[in-house]
């Protein structure tokens, strides 16, 4: 398997503009993971779901974030407007489930956002 | 709810040093716990886990045991390598079992 897969790597836009940020989990696997990374506030969860659906999204930051998976193949992060300090490395994971051995979650390589 | 604290980095070892990171936790219940390594550039990765008090966890030369009497799941290594020059952090599972709530991150850079 190619692993959780996210695109772009890198990402680079002006304050106010609306950003989106793509996630592929591994194949099979039923709970996505967002999160945020930076260096004052450490790796943040922003949201999850369980088989498409948002289980606990109150890690989003505010109204501007928004986060969707329309299929068991994608998953979308959006920013709308973004402003510079939502500046970070956006990083999504999966895993097949919960609880002993299927709790283990898989890291994508993450987007790293600038917003100037 | 449960938590991590892990100790504040940077770590800085010399090659082949003996390696101590601390991690302790707060918990309703009995949680898995986790030891997760970032290498520059890169995501989160699996290090290593226990699911049960006394359980130890060990990968890549890398220990952690699983103690629920002083709750902490400290890792540790007996000889670092450069190549072990990452970022560590310390999880556990949300009051759910669903995601994982991750320490701050230890930063630990190795020098020959």
């Amino acid at each position: 398997d190619a692993g959780v897969i996210q695109s772009p790597r890198h990402e680079v836009t002006e304050m106010g503009q609306e950003v989106t940020l793509r996630c592929k989990p591994i194949s099979g696997h039923d709970y996505l993971f967002w999160y945020r990374q930076t260096m004052m506030r450490g790796l943040e969860l922003l949201i999850y779901f369980n088989n498409n659906v948002p289980i606990d999204d109150s890690g989003m930051p505010e109204d501007r974030f928004s986060a969707k998976m329309p299929n068991a193949s994608f998953s979308t992060l959006k920013i709308q407007p973004s402003e510079p300090r939502d500046s970070a490395v956006y990083f999504c994971a999966s895993s097949l489930g919960t609880g002993g051995s299927y709790n283990e979650q898989f890291f994508g390589p993450g987007t790293r956002l600038t917003v100037l | 709810g449960n938590s991590v604290t892990q100790m504040e980095g940077p770590v800085t070892l010399s090659e082949e040093a003996f390696l101590t990171i601390n991690c302790t936790y707060t918990a309703t219940g009995y949680p898995s716990l986790f030891w997760y390594v970032q290498y520059p550039g890169e995501g989160l990765q699996l290090l290593l886990k226990a699911t049960k008090a006394d359980d130890k966890g060990s990968n890549k030369g890398f220990e952690a045991t699983y103690r629920k009497e002083t709750t902490s799941f400290h890792l540790e290594k007996g000889s670092v390598q450069v190549s072990d020059s990452a970022v560590y952090f310390c999880a556990l599972d949300l009051d759910s079992g669903y995601a994982l709530n991750f320490g701050k991150g230890t930063s630990l850079l190795v020098t020959p």
